[in-house]
């Protein structure tokens, strides 16, 4: 079974740009998380969803990010604009009726 | 509100050596998950096992083995014959088990492991 899906796995960028990471859980899941990793901060939860809802959004930074979730196959994470402080391993992960969460491969955001 | 505690920031150990990864939480529920996971060099994050708050039976899977002590609140992975592949920083993790927030962990700040040859 594949696991999650994110794209793209390398995102370089100039500050002010539009970024958008996209991730595709794993079929059947019906909660998504999206996580930011950084060395000062570790790993820190952004927003989650559970059936397509998003149920806990106060990690989001600020107004420049968003997340959104169509389906239960596709999760969209914009940054708009983006800044050099924005760099950062962008994880997408899934669960089944919050057990154990599976992570995808990251995206790694670099902000010139 | 709930914890995870990881008080050892980097354990450095040569190959062959046991080593353990202490893990304590707080949480006012009753019923709550734990779960370990590893992540390498390579960047992703993998699962490594979910312990339920209602079953203490620690659990052996090859050199890997976890203490869950409800009493003290923690919940111990421990390494058998280490080997330089276990290098990786670990952590710990917590979610509540049913309310509004099912599925969100609480993460440790997670211990970086290096295993020397």
């Amino acid at each position: 079974d594949a696991g999650v899906i994110q794209s793209p796995r390398h995102e370089v960028t100039e500050m002010g740009q539009e970024v958008t990471l996209r991730c595709k859980p794993i079929s059947g899941h019906n909660s998504l998380f999206w996580y930011r990793q950084t060395m000062m901060r570790g790993l820190e939860l952004l927003i989650y969803f559970n059936n397509n809802v998003p149920i806990d959004d106060s990690g989001m930074p600020e107004d420049r990010f968003s997340a959104k979730m169509p389906n239960a196959s596709f999760s969209t994470l914009k940054i708009q604009p983006s800044e050099p402080r924005d760099s950062a391993v962008y994880f997408c992960a899934s669960s089944l009726r919050g057990l154990e969460q599976y992570f995808g491969p990251g995206t790694r955001l670099t902000v010139t | 509100a709930q914890k995870v505690t990881q008080a050892q920031t980097e354990i450095s150990v040569v190959e062959k050596e046991d080593v353990t990864l202490d893990c304590v939480y707080e949480t006012r529920d009753t019923t709550y998950y734990l779960f370990w996971y590893k992540q390498p060099p390579s960047g992703e994050l993998v699962f490594l096992i979910r312990r339920n708050s209602f079953d203490e039976q620690n659990e052996i899977s090859g050199r890997y083995s976890w203490n869950f002590q409800k009493s003290t609140s923690s919940f111990n992975f421990t390494i058998t014959a280490s080997q330089v592949v276990d290098s990786a920083v670990y952590f710990c993790a917590l979610s509540e088990y049913g309310g509004t927030s099912y599925g969100k962990l609480t993460f440790g700040q997670g211990t970086i492991l290096t295993v020397h040859p």
